[in-house]
């Protein structure tokens, strides 16, 4: 089962400015960093932000990560129709010795 | 170009063993630990193992302790999950990933349990 919780849709119109939330506990985003990946339908996931808020090569600037205690946020600024996709937050955690992933955010550009 | 592709999926009856395979390129694969993540029908992702860079560490998801055993063969570049006892609820996408983070994904195999 999920252990970090995520809403389970968002959306905004081209152009706004959207945000996922990542809500876990001190035993996981407490403790580790959070990795965000993108899903894009019929596709494998892609990693989108590694340690809390590093954009690997190759993904835009218009998306950025924070976090703050136990909690984590992936925002997407300027929203593009190409964002339309499946997000998931994920961490390690101690206490189950094992890394665990979000229950998923469905963003929807309208 | 880092590359992982998982094959050995197919469809299975209930209690049967099946053995994935993830063979990767691009990368000086025994220097990462790896991982396994799973994704049934139109749910979310979910980790089901991890094994260090030697393989002398495993880590396992509490829903496939003791019925699943990851490992890798450095020589070879590849990486298994040898999964026994399989139940209708392990139906999903298997995805290889490079590093406990799964910064980079295979495109992933279907094992699908059914009677």
């Amino acid at each position: 089962q999920s252990v970090l919780t995520q809403p389970p849709s968002a959306s905004g119109t081209p152009g706004q400015r959207v945000t996922v939330s990542c809500s876990g506990s001190n035993s996981n985003i407490g403790k580790n960093p959070v990795n965000w990946y993108q899903q894009l339908p019929g596709t494998a996931p892609k990693l989108l932000i590694s340690v809390n808020n590093q954009r690997p090569s190759g993904v835009p600037d218009r998306f950025s990560g924070s976090k703050s205690g136990t909690s984590a946020s992936l925002a997407i600024s300027g929203l593009q129709s190409e964002d339309e996709a499946d997000y998931y937050c994920a961490a390690w955690d101690d206490s189950l010795n094992g890394r665990v992933f979000g229950t998923g955010t469905k963003v929807t550009v309208l | 170009e880092v590359q992982l592709v998982e094959s050995g999926g197919g469809l299975v009856q209930p209690g049967v063993s099946l053995r994935l395979s993830c063979a990767a390129s691009g990368f000086t694969f025994s220097n990462y630990a790896m991982s396994w993540v799973r994704q049934a029908p139109g749910k979310g992702l979910v980790w089901v193992s991890g094994i260090s860079d030697s393989g002398g560490t495993t880590f396992y998801a509490d829903s496939v302790k003791g019925r699943f055993t990851i490992s890798r063969d450095n020589s070879k570049n590849t990486l298994y999950l040898q999964m026994n006892n399989l139940r209708a609820e392990d139906t999903a996408v298997y995805y290889c990933a490079k590093d406990l983070g799964a910064t980079v994904w295979g495109l992933g195999t279907l094992v699908t349990v059914s009677s």
